[in-house]
């Protein structure tokens, strides 16, 4: 399995509460990667970052927003939750280029209510 | 803009019995095509992956794929079922100039005993 820990694994918070989630790579790999998983949707990229404090944008960004201080560390912040942010979260990580592989980690449960 | 799709939502087949997964895709230029597999509350694993030369690509598992570029096609394939191989399949394409992958919605294959 690749070097991927993600933190917490499940959490239940209240609409309108900041939640964070965490992403700790062992891999040293450049390119790290937040997806959500919603039935019916696919996985959808949240954001990305290609280097310490280099992030940017993915199709679903509104409502996030991303931080990387180290180049093993990603982390996700809703800044107040909403019940629609309820999903399955995925970090991901990859060396980068477009045939290099993205490998994942097993995913943070997230419940809104 | 790259994309996939998966036209099926979900694949019953026997065990013992030769099983297909669809996916055809939507790209620019020679294309790096990508599968993946969910099993019940885990993270994405990579299966395998198509960057150039022969058509038939063997991954994990004993599953294999074919890139047929007339067609725009890239199924999955394995010879003979598990009931193991019951599982999420995920067809990916790399995003435009992010090094991200976009996903197709995803298939559940049934592996019937």
């Amino acid at each position: 399995d690749a070097g991927i820990t993600q933190s917490p694994r499940h959490k239940v918070t209240e609409t309108g509460t900041p939640v964070t989630l965490r992403c700790h790579q062992t891999e040293n790999h450049r390119y790290m990667y937040w997806y959500r998983q919603d039935p019916g949707h696919g996985l959808r990229l949240i954001h990305y970052s290609y280097g310490v404090k280099d992030t940017d944008k993915g199709e679903v960004s509104d409502g996030y927003s991303v931080s990387r201080s180290k180049t093993e560390d990603f982390l996700l912040t809703l800044e107040s939750a909403t019940s629609s942010q309820t999903s399955v979260y995925f970090c991901a990580i990859s060396g980068g280029g477009s045939g290099n592989t993205i490998y994942f980690g097993e995913g943070s449960w997230l419940t809104v209510v | 803009a790259q994309s996939v799709a998966q036209p099926e939502d979900q694949v019953n087949v026997a065990e013992g019995n030769p099983l297909t997964v669809k996916c055809t895709y939507s790209v620019s230029g020679n294309p790096y095509l990508f599968w993946y597999v969910q099993y019940p509350n885990r993270g994405l694993q990579f299966l395998l992956k198509y960057i150039t030369g022969d058509n038939l690509v063997k991954g994990s598992y004993g599953f294999e794929a074919e890139f047929n570029k007339s067609q725009t096609s890239f199924h999955l394939k394995k010879p003979s079922a598990l009931v193991s191989d019951s599982a999420l399949y995920f067809c990916a394409v790399p995003g435009a100039g992010s090094y991200q992958l976009t996903f197709g919605k995803g298939t559940k294959l049934s592996v019937i005993p």
